[in-house]
């Protein structure tokens, strides 16, 4: 199984900061990678699509880059409603796999 | 507007199947992928496995042979069974839609609480 590692797994950050979470394949996936947030008690929500392309819909403070082994989200400028879990998947090789996940809390 | 929906008991024995509906609208389902995730209190997301074409399936090799998904075309529905089912797999299971081409999970039901417990 492709293995996903989040960094950090725990974030504190405050209103407005600029965020950037990183995940790191074990192979390369090429862009086939997903962002989701998740709030409490909630289901995942699709952020981004294809390591880069943001789901229709979504504010533009979220952007995605990356390719291959490496990929990052960046929030832009952290809203309260942004604090939250954050998950990649990868859906280049089965099984999908999904990265431990990075707690975003309220410094 | 898509909207999916999970149906089941909340409570299984171990050993026994667990057995849970996802009702689809707002979509056909006999176009996309149809996915089963689940998350184990306070852990994270497991793909456990999708259907598509209306039969066919790719699993999770770490449920080995447990997991059946399976569509009823008629009813806008899919299913998940997982077999001899033990504490291991108590979580909330989510079914989802799965964009085709690699483009990500963009609808969720709301998820539900599988417990399993004698």
């Amino acid at each position: 199984d492709i293995q996903l590692t989040q960094s950090p797994s725990f974030l504190s950050a405050s209103v407005g900061d600029r965020v950037t979470i990183t995940c790191r394949a074990s192979q390369v996936i090429s862009n086939y990678l997903a962002w989701y947030q998740q709030g409490p008690g909630k289901a995942p929500k699709l952020l981004i699509y294809a390591a880069s392309t943001l789901q229709s819909g979504l504010l533009s403070r979220f952007s995605g880059s990356g390719s291959g082994t490496e990929f990052t989200l960046t929030i832009s400028s952290l809203q309260p409603e942004d604090f939250a879990t954050y998950y990649c998947q990868q859906l280049n090789y089965y099984p999908w796999t999904f990265g431990q996940g990075t707690k975003v809390e309220i410094k | 507007q898509v909207q999916l929906q999970e149906s089941g008991p909340g409570l299984v024995r171990p050993s026994e199947t667990l057995s849970l509906t996802c009702t689809v609208s707002g979509a056909s389902i006999n176009s996309y992928y149809w996915t089963w995730i689940r998350q184990p209190p306070g852990k994270g997301l497991e793909w456990m496995g999708h259907i598509f074409n209306s039969g066919n399936t790719d699993y999770n090799p770490s449920l080995k042979s447990r997991v059946t998904i399976s569509v009823d075309a008629s009813k806008q529905r899919f299913s998940l069974q997982l077999t001899s089912v033990t504490a291991a797999d108590t979580a909330v299971y989510y079914c989802a839609r799965e964009n085709s081409g690699s483009f990500g999970i963009d609808y969720w039901g709301q998820g539900t609480l599988v417990t399993v417990s004698s």
